[in-house]
């Protein structure tokens, strides 16, 4: 079925950086595409980024495009996210999320079926 | 950008009651529509995806329609374990975008 689980999150000021992990086990890592989503409070969920597991494939949000740097390790079955020039509206609690691709005829259809539970991040002076 | 409104943003409802949220894109997005829950602490959980097809192991009591614009997710007997917040998402193009939230509350 499989698991995963977010680390690295906390209290940074504004223009700090922070490194975000999420190890995942019980399913094959190099099947998958590997999203981060967040949500800030009071607010909706927010899809951040994208990667494949060899990270060919790589889209980010306008939001955090030239600020985040999506990545993967295929040994450790890791996945990073490396946030620099953090701002107060990138507080939020961040997502793993195990992205699936599939054809439904001739749609190709994304959808996030395995998450963590997250991990709050705070940008506060 | 899509926009993915969803109506209403709460609901109060009874334990064995049919609960309807309906969510509308800004644009066709055909079937590229998915529905998650979401309890405060716990990791999201897909409910459907491609706007109507069921995710393993989930109820049969939820199920999802629509196509192009307007979608619709039902749950014909909720349940206590459903008392929570439903998000829909469409994945047509990026950037990706869920609409505000459907917070569902006991009556």
């Amino acid at each position: 079925q499989g698991h995963l689980v977010e680390s690295g999150g906390g209290l940074v000021k504004p223009g700090g950086s922070l490194r975000l992990s999420c190890a995942t086990s019980g399913f094959t890592f190099t099947d998958y595409y590997m999203s981060w989503v967040r949500q800030a409070p009071g607010k909706g969920l927010e899809w951040v980024s994208y990667s494949s597991s060899g990270g060919s494939t790589i889209n980010y949000a306008d939001s955090v495009k030239g600020r985040f740097t999506i990545s993967t390790d295929n040994v450790k079955n890791l996945v990073f996210l490396q946030m620099d020039s953090l701002r107060a509206e990138d507080t939020a609690v961040y997502y793993c999320a195990r992205t699936s691709v599939k054809w439904f005829g001739d749609l190709l259809g994304w959808y996030f079926d395995l998450w963590g539970r997250g991990t709050l991040v705070t940008v506060s002076s | 950008d899509i926009q993915m409104t969803q109506s209403p943003s709460s609901l109060s409802a009874s334990v064995g009651d049919r609960v309807t949220i309906t969510c509308r894109a800004s644009q066709s997005i055909s079937s590229n529509l998915n529905w998650y829950l979401h309890k405060p602490g716990t990791a999201p959980k897909l409910l459907i995806y491609a706007a109507s097809s069921l995710q393993s192991g989930v109820p049969s009591r939820f199920s999802g329609s629509g196509s192009g614009t307007d979608f619709t997710l039902t749950i014909t007997s909720v349940q206590p374990e459903d008392f929570a917040t439903y998000s829909c998402q469409q994945s047509y193009s990026t950037p990706w975008t869920f609409g505000q939230g459907t917070k569902v509350e006991i009556k």
